[in-house]
């Protein structure tokens, strides 16, 4: 299976500060880069979709100005959660896609903003 | 709203036994399903895929897709307790380059 890497795994941060998670294919490039966000016990919430190069296609109810997503390259793409507030505490998970349909995710980055 | 839909459990079998994960979906148009496993505070781990009518095994485990009737399964022999986690079912459909997701069936397997 493909290797994606994820950092940082944990983040507690303070409620208005920004942050940046990232995530890279070791392995293969990735052309496109799926973000999701879960909450516990329930299952994974695709927050945005992201093509290198280009910009990112954010789903229904997911602020693109507070969630920031760049795929500059065709192995790293960060998510920057911006003013961090305590109900953005969550799971977060990169998954990239390169031409397979197979879908592989990164470790996941948990976020506690206090 | 196209939708993947799963019973949220829990499944409890015992060891040794066989646990049978069942799945539907809305879209007719998918055409690629994945099993995925998530143990508690991690990421998906991905299980097996299928893409034709059928059976496919590998090891212990062996989905089945009925396209007909829009039903995924995933079977899984010899359960065993390190297999307790939420399992996943995902469908992707290449016209719309989307994976939907159900939320996830919790097996437990008892000691």
């Amino acid at each position: 299976g493909a290797v994606v890497s994820q950092h940082p795994s944990w983040v507690i941060c303070k409620s208005g500060t920004s942050v940046k998670i990232e995530c890279r294919s070791l392995d293969f490039q990735a052309t496109t880069m799926f973000w999701y966000r879960q909450f516990p016990k329930q299952s994974l919430m695709l927050m945005a979709t992201s093509n290198e190069g280009s910009k990112a296609t954010y789903e229904q109810g997911v602020e693109k100005d507070k969630f920031l997503i760049n795929h500059a390259s065709l192995t790293l793409s960060t998510l920057t959660v911006t003013s961090a507030h305590p109900e953005d505490s969550s799971f977060y998970i990169c998954s990239p896609i390169g031409g397979q349909e197979t879908q592989y995710f990164g470790p996941g980055t948990r976020l506690l903003v206090l | 709203q196209k939708e993947v839909e799963q019973n949220s459990g829990p499944l409890s079998v015992p060891e040794g036994a066989i646990a049978s994960l069942n799945c539907t979906y809305s879209d007719r148009g998918s055409q690629s399903f994945f099993w995925y496993r998530q143990y508690s505070g991690k990421s998906p781990e991905l299980i097996m895929s299928i893409y034709s009518n059928g059976d496919k095994e590998d090891g212990r485990f062996t989905a089945q897709l009925n396209k007909a009737s829009q039903y995924v399964s995933l079977l899984i022999r010899d359960s065993q307790p390190s297999d307790s986690a939420t399992y996943l079912c995902a469908a992707y459909t290449s016209g719309t380059y989307k994976y939907i997701f159900g939320t996830g069936t919790r097996l437990k397997v008892l000691a």
